[in-house]
């Protein structure tokens, strides 16, 4: 079945370290997308990509960090400089950047706690 | 710039009544509209979307949502809530004008009393 991966589902970092959130798609979609969750916030764009080697950010970019070397995948790194990282990350996918009325599809998500 | 704003953060309805969840958009062209539905600790799932198609648009697991441009509104019904359709739910809105970008509103939270 065809669909979003992220991994892994819950992670527990200490300040100060930096940590990676995979996210694999088997779509064949162009565009990709992170987004952050916090209670009674919505989701908050990250960061999101259109085609390979090129992506740009979101509305909170501040403290992460991405790379799309492959169609398939597109990776979130959340530095250090992140001040309250602390949340549930989703993924998502489109077909391509910009069409009308085309949703996105989102993967089941990735829950960082910093002790 | 393109809006959503959902009113209530948490609706609670009896198992069985009708389930009523508001959303206004805010949108200076023609918006694409959608409802996306949310379990706990898991990702968005598209309930709907509206495309500029039939203003009244039916979608998964019994909910449906009209499109009143003069209201600027798409709300999201279901005639009789069951259990299982406690979760989180998001409206969002894309338009040209923002590249054809979601925007989501900050969700509402649907509580079914037994």
């Amino acid at each position: 079945d065809g669909g979003i991966t992220q991994s892994p589902k819950y992670l527990f970092r200490k300040e100060g370290q930096n940590v990676t959130l995979s996210c694999e798609q088997n779509l064949n979609h162009d565009a990709m997308y992170w987004y952050r969750q916090d209670p009674g916030q919505g989701l908050r764009l990250i960061y999101y990509s259109q085609i390979v080697n090129d992506f740009q950010k979101g509305d909170i970019a501040e403290g992460y960090s991405v790379s799309r070397e492959k169609k398939e995948s597109f990776p979130l790194t959340v530095t250090s400089a992140q001040k309250n990282p602390t949340a549930f990350y989703l993924c998502a996918s489109s077909i391509y950047l910009g069409k009308k009325g085309g949703e996105l599809f989102f993967g089941e998500g990735s829950r960082l706690t910093v002790l | 710039a393109q809006s959503v704003t959902q009113l209530g953060s948490h609706v609670s309805v009896s198992e069985g009544a009708l389930v009523l969840l508001r959303c206004n958009y805010s949108s200076s062209v023609p918006p694409y509209l959608f409802w996306y539905v949310q379990y706990p600790n898991q990702g968005l799932q598209l309930l709907l979307k509206y495309t500029s198609a039939a203003t009244l648009v039916k979608g998964i697991n019994g909910f449906e949502a009209e499109f009143k441009k003069s209201e600027t509104s798409f709300h999201l019904t279901k005639p009789s809530a069951h259990m299982s359709d406690a979760a989180e739910y998001f409206c969002a809105v894309s338009s040209f004008n923002a590249g054809n970008m979601l925007t989501f509103g900050g969700g509402t939270r649907l509580m079914v009393k037994p």
